[in-house]
């Protein structure tokens, strides 16, 4: 998946420090998801943006914030990090077409964790 | 409430074999896509095939094809001829276009391909 990119791909944080994922696309698409994935939760939605300048929560959003100032890029922030928080996360970049041609990309992932 | 189920933890093949896993949704939009990721071991997320909830034929790419039964509410991945390379973890997504788009995640198959 070579139009989607992570930074960083491995974290430790202590409880409370904050920090920033990044996730960048060159693909020009609209739609940008931020997951995390637990095991035997499935990828679960923490926030997503249609487009540049909005964003909107998903299935899990407390203890994260995010911002699509440029179509490019989409950020994942923590704020006050919690152990709850250890976990996988994936960014996706979508551009939905018209039949059965859509794109669909995901980022290699970031493992987190919070001691 | 929008929702992907996949009743299937686990799933075993042998080689050659065909196989389907199970996703069925349930929503009151009628405008939807649904998809079909694989998860290797190895972690990243490869997109595998899309299906419109107005299309008319059921999608297909190489081996892979998407058994879309609309007043079911089901959308099975069907794998042709299994490889040893297949063995990884499936997971059933569907968009949703009411209040700006989201894409949410049913929990995953885990399929073992044996020689």
């Amino acid at each position: 998946n070579a139009g989607v990119t992570q930074t960083p791909k491995f974290r430790v944080l202590k409880t409370g420090q904050s920090m920033t994922l990044l996730c960048a696309q060159d693909m020009n698409h609209e739609y940008m998801y931020w997951y995390r994935q637990d095991p035997g939760m499935g990828l679960r939605l923490i926030h997503y943006s249609v487009g540049e300048g909005t964003t909107a929560k998903g299935e899990v959003p407390d203890g994260y914030n995010v911002s699509r100032l440029k179509k490019q890029n989409f950020l994942l922030g923590l704020e006050s990090a919690a152990p709850s928080q250890t976990s996988v996360y994936f960014c996706a970049s979508i551009k939905f077409r018209t039949g059965l041609n859509t794109e669909a990309f995901f980022g290699q992932g970031t493992r987190l964790t919070v001691v | 409430a929008q929702k992907i189920t996949q009743t299937q933890p686990g799933m075993f093949v042998q080689e050659k074999e065909a196989v389907t896993l199970d996703c069925t949704y349930d929503t009151s939009d009628p405008s939807y896509g649904l998809f079909w990721y694989k998860q290797p071991s190895s972690g990243e997320m490869i997109f595998l095939i899309y299906q419109g909830s107005y299309d008319q034929q059921n999608a297909t790419e190489g081996r892979y094809s998407l058994n879309f039964q609309k007043a079911r509410k089901s959308a099975n991945l069907v794998i042709s001829a299994s490889q040893l390379g297949d063995s990884a973890m499936y997971f059933c997504a569907m968009r949703i276009n009411q209040a700006g788009t989201a894409l949410i995640f049913g929990k995953g198959t885990t399929l073992s391909v044996s020689s």
